[in-house]
């Protein structure tokens, strides 16, 4: 069964320093998101991704994030310079059409020092 | 904006016994789907049931069924005959239903299940 998959599973970093946080979606998906887990804290939607550009962003999507889909296949998630309070649980999740649920991968924990 | 409100921040039930998760939403959209995902301990977010606003049956899947009353705004979750696999962080979710590119969910802060053997 197709599944999303996120690279890597926990990422420790040290404040200001550049972060990325890479997906693969499923193959013939065609809507892209972000969403990230403060431990113990509701899952908060962050950006939507459609047709190679932004479709929606949050409002804790500021300057200091930026997604791409470099290559057709991967989805990435940059945090340009790090603070303490983006320590937190990241989900992608993709989905294929405007009407289905959305697949989420298992997340990649960042931790930041 | 649309809230989801999951009142009952822990539940416990017996292996084999019937619980009910609850959730209330609020959205001044007429037509959106709401879903039920699971987070087990590893964390990975497990879609387990999902429901069009449109629809007025209620959506099972095997031993998992929700109660939709669109009218009060509740989206409860029923899970029969429960399992120990079933311990697991829910969370009852919202989405409007658009035409185009957007879509994002919109979470409440979840139920702690644990069944007891």
């Amino acid at each position: 069964e197709p599944e999303v998959t996120q690279t890597p599973s926990h990422q420790v970093t040290q404040m200001g320093q550049e972060v990325i946080l890479r997906c693969v979606p499923i193959s013939n998906h065609l809507y892209f998101y972000w969403y990230r887990q403060i431990l113990g804290q509701k899952v908060e939607f962050l950006v939507s991704f459609y047709n190679n550009e932004i479709s929606e962003k949050s409002e804790i999507f500021d300057d200091q994030f930026s997604v791409e889909r470099p290559d057709g296949s991967n989805f990435t998630l940059k945090i340009r310079s790090t603070k303490l309070e983006d320590s937190a649980m990241y989900f992608c999740a993709s989905r294929a059409t405007a009407y289905n649920e959305q697949f989420f991968g298992p997340g990649t924990r960042l931790t930041v020092l | 904006a649309q809230t989801v409100t999951q009142s009952q921040p822990e539940m416990s039930v017996q292996e084999a016994e019937t619980v009910t998760l609850s959730c209330t939403y609020d959205t001044s959209e007429s037509n959106y789907y709401l879903f039920w995902y699971k987070q087990p301990p590893s964390r990975q977010m497990i879609l387990v049931i999902r429901q069009e606003a449109y629809k007025q049956q209620n959506a099972t899947e095997n031993r998992f069924s929700v109660n939709f009353q669109k009218a009060a705004k509740s989206f409860s979750l029923k899970i029969s005959d429960s399992q120990l696999g079933d311990t697991a962080m829910y969370f009852c979710a919202f989405m409007k239903h658009v035409g185009g590119s957007q879509g994002n969910l919109i979470f409440g802060k979840g139920t702690k299940l644990s069944v007891k053997p």
